[in-house]
């Protein structure tokens, strides 16, 4: 079946420094990565949609200069978060699918980021 | 705007107890797909179901079933004979046809099964 792999699953990082999470689809081509964040206890909350060869469209009240994200190729999106802060702290989650609407989506196995 | 509401925060039965899980969800379209995820303390997202709005046949699947009621916009799960193992968050989620397709997530229903 199809897989998405999402690398690291954890980070430490220090407070100021930036931190890349890469997610990839290995069998299939994502022309969407969707990134997801989630708080302890919290539901998972959309950041941002990416699709390959174009700007990624933030949910409102994501900063995009934190939230960089890249979808260079379709096979791989990466969000890196700039000068963390330890509010940063959290799950965050790749998907993945492919151009349809009625196409599958497929989850990473997330990214447990905190910043010391 | 799509949203999806899971009311019940946290359940706690006992092993082998009977549990349901409510999902109830706004949309203005007509094609539109439910899912049900289980989230384990490891944190990855486990897929358990995927209904299109055109399909209302209840489905059962081992332990698990599930009951789909345009009518009343819900979406609801129920664990059969529950097990220790079933300890999870349980989420809900809404993808409409139209606008953008990523998922939309209920808050969660954390299941505790006591042994």
């Amino acid at each position: 079946g199809a897989v998405v792999s999402q690398h690291p699953s954890r980070v430490i990082c220090k407070s100021g420094t930036s931190v890349k999470i890469e997610c990839r689809s290995l069998d299939f081509q994502a022309t969407t990565m969707f990134w997801y964040r989630q708080f302890p206890k919290q539901s998972l909350m959309l950041m941002a949609t990416s699709n390959e060869g174009s700007k990624a469209t933030y949910e409102q009240g994501v900063e995009k200069d934190k939230f960089l994200i890249n979808h260079a190729s379709l096979t791989l999106s990466t969000l890196t978060v700039t000068s963390a802060h330890p509010e940063d702290s959290s799950f965050y989650i790749c998907s993945a699918t492919t151009g349809t609407h009625n196409s599958p989506l497929h989850f990473g196995n997330g990214t447990r980021l905190t910043v010391t | 705007a799509q949203k999806v509401t899971q009311a019940q925060t946290e359940i706690s039965v006992v092993e082998k107890e009977d549990v349901t899980l409510d999902c109830v969800y706004e949309t203005r379209d007509t094609t539109y797909y439910l899912f049900w995820y289980k989230q384990p303390p490891s944190g990855e997202l486990v897929f358990l179901i995927r209904r299109n709005s055109f399909d209302e046949q209840n489905e059962i699947s081992g332990r698990y079933s599930w009951n789909f009621q345009k009518s009343t916009s819900s979406f609801n799960f129920t664990i059969t004979a529950s097990q220790v193992v079933d300890s999870a968050v349980y989420f809900c989620a809404l993808k409409e046809d139209t606008g953008r397709r990523a998922l939309t997530f209920g808050s969660g229903t954390r299941l505790q099964v006591q042994p």
